[in-house]
């Protein structure tokens, strides 16, 4: 079984809107966690970078919360733009061991 | 700085074919890894090196070879071609600390008949 779980598999909005993504995972303890984001036949491209002691991390209009006694990250986007369409990938690590979670596919609508 | 470099960008094999995908860093990046990326899945570790001369195996290292000469170099060597082996390959380096951001190359995609 997967050690980190992303939910939903995919997901649609319209421009300008907010939406959130959830990873949970049984990575433990872990280093930090981690939110790619990946543009369609490109590779992942980090977005924030979380120790099991921050709460929350913000890049841009993108906003990473850990909730590290239930085991829970979400990522929220704001104001979503159609450049936001791309898999966001949640990522727990251990040091160098990273596990990946298969990914929730946004598609930004006009 | 290139970043994280692969080439090729795509190749078609032959099952029983052997290949090496190149991967080079110019950001003296100690830690490099390989993964795949196949779909539905995460990305699994094949491989990675915590700096020259020091390899080791990851999640699915069965079927690929890895050598670490260089700090810049990561070379991923398929040794007989397999379909199962069809999938999309990345390279990553990160520097050294355990918060330090992670860059991936631009993968390569491979296809195995």
């Amino acid at each position: 079984k997967n050690q980190v779980e992303q939910s939903p598999q995919s997901l649609i909005i319209l421009e300008g809107k907010n939406c959130t993504l959830q990873c949970n995972y049984t990575v433990s303890p872990f280093s930090n966690l981690r939110w790619y984001k990946q543009d369609t036949g490109r590779g992942p491209v980090s977005l924030t970078i979380m120790t099991f002691s921050e709460n929350t991390k913000s890049n841009g209009r993108y906003t990473a919360t850990l909730d590290a006694d239930t085991k829970q990250s979400s990522l929220h986007i704001t104001a979503s733009q159609l450049s936001d369409s791309a898999s966001y990938i949640c990522v727990v690590s251990v040091t160098y061991k990273l596990s990946f979670g298969a990914g929730t596919t946004v598609t930004v609508r006009a | 700085n290139a970043g994280v470099t692969q080439t090729p960008k795509f190749q078609v094999l032959k099952t029983g074919q052997s290949m090496t995908l190149q991967c080079a860093q110019d950001m003296n990046h100690e830690y490099m890894s390989w993964y795949r990326q196949d779909p539905g899945m995460g990305l699994r570790l094949i491989h990675y090196s915590v700096g020259a001369g020091i390899t080791d195996q990851g999640e699915v290292p069965n079927g690929y070879n890895v050598s670490r000469s260089t700090t810049e170099d990561f070379p991923l060597r398929l040794l007989s071609a397999a379909p199962s082996q069809t999938s999309v390959y990345f390279c990553a380096s990160i520097k050294t600390g355990s918060t330090d951001t992670q860059y991936f190359g631009p993968g390569t995609r491979l296809t195995v008949l």
